[in-house]
């Protein structure tokens, strides 16, 4: 079946841009919407965006300034960067598939958890 | 954005109990609505879309109801599995909005 596993650093400097990947195995990107989704510990969940395998993306836009969302077809990954990033991103960070206004987001990546701490 | 409000934020029951979480939308979002269920250190659950709709795999103890701007998680039974927090979520319009939870916790 189809799995997401997140990767990335675990800590970023503050004002350093943080980059995150999701891997897509057991099925194409093909097709899909993608999105990420954040948690800061113990708070509630923030739809930070998507991006359509085709490339094409929509981002919140209470972060629209700093995020840059992309997909490597080949790789079967979709990406994910935040820039100037400040204590107030901590986060878990989870891609999803979905995103679309169609439906809810129906598979879930494990997560990653991001610091931001000098 | 459309902002989703949940209540209550937390709550104490009991196996067996049946319960209901109620999500408000600002705006109508006619039935473009999920919820999601979550536990400890793990990733969100996808139960419930098109606000009553169970997701493949769902025991049926889970209901949804509502349309427009309210809305309710219903679970019939609860179970030891079923202590987590749940959200709702709209996606009528960008950008995706979520509710601010409601933890089920044990008596």
């Amino acid at each position: 079946q189809v799995q997401l596993q997140e990767s990335g650093p675990g800590l970023v400097k503050p004002s350093e841009t943080l980059s995150l990947t999701c891997n897509v195995s057991g099925g194409s990107i093909s097709g899909q919407y993608w999105s990420w989704i954040r948690q800061p510990p113990g708070r509630g969940l923030e739809w930070i965006g998507y991006v359509y395998y085709s490339g094409s993306t929509n981002y919140n836009p209470s972060l629209k300034s700093r995020v840059t969302m992309s997909v490597a077809t080949s790789k079967n990954q979709v990406s994910l960067r935040v820039s100037s990033m400040t204590a107030a991103d901590t986060a878990v960070y989870y891609c999803a598939r979905g995103g679309q206004l169609l439906g809810g987001l129906g598979l879930w990546g494990q997560g990653t958890l991001v610091t931001v701490s000098s | 954005a459309i902002r989703m409000t949940q209540s209550p934020s937390s709550f104490s029951a009991s196996t067996g109990d049946r319960v209901t979480i109620t999500c408000r939308a600002s705006q109508g979002i006619r039935s473009y609505l999920a919820w999601y269920q979550q536990k400890p250190g793990k990733a969100p659950n996808l139960l419930i879309y098109a606000a009553s709709t169970l997701q493949s795999g769902v025991p049926s103890r889970f209901s949804g109801s509502g349309s427009g701007t309210d809305f309710n998680l219903t679970i019939s039974c609860l179970q030891s599995g079923d202590f987590a927090s749940y959200y709702c979520q709209q996606y009528y319009s960008y950008p995706l909005t979520f509710g601010g939870g409601t933890k089920v916790e044990i008596k």
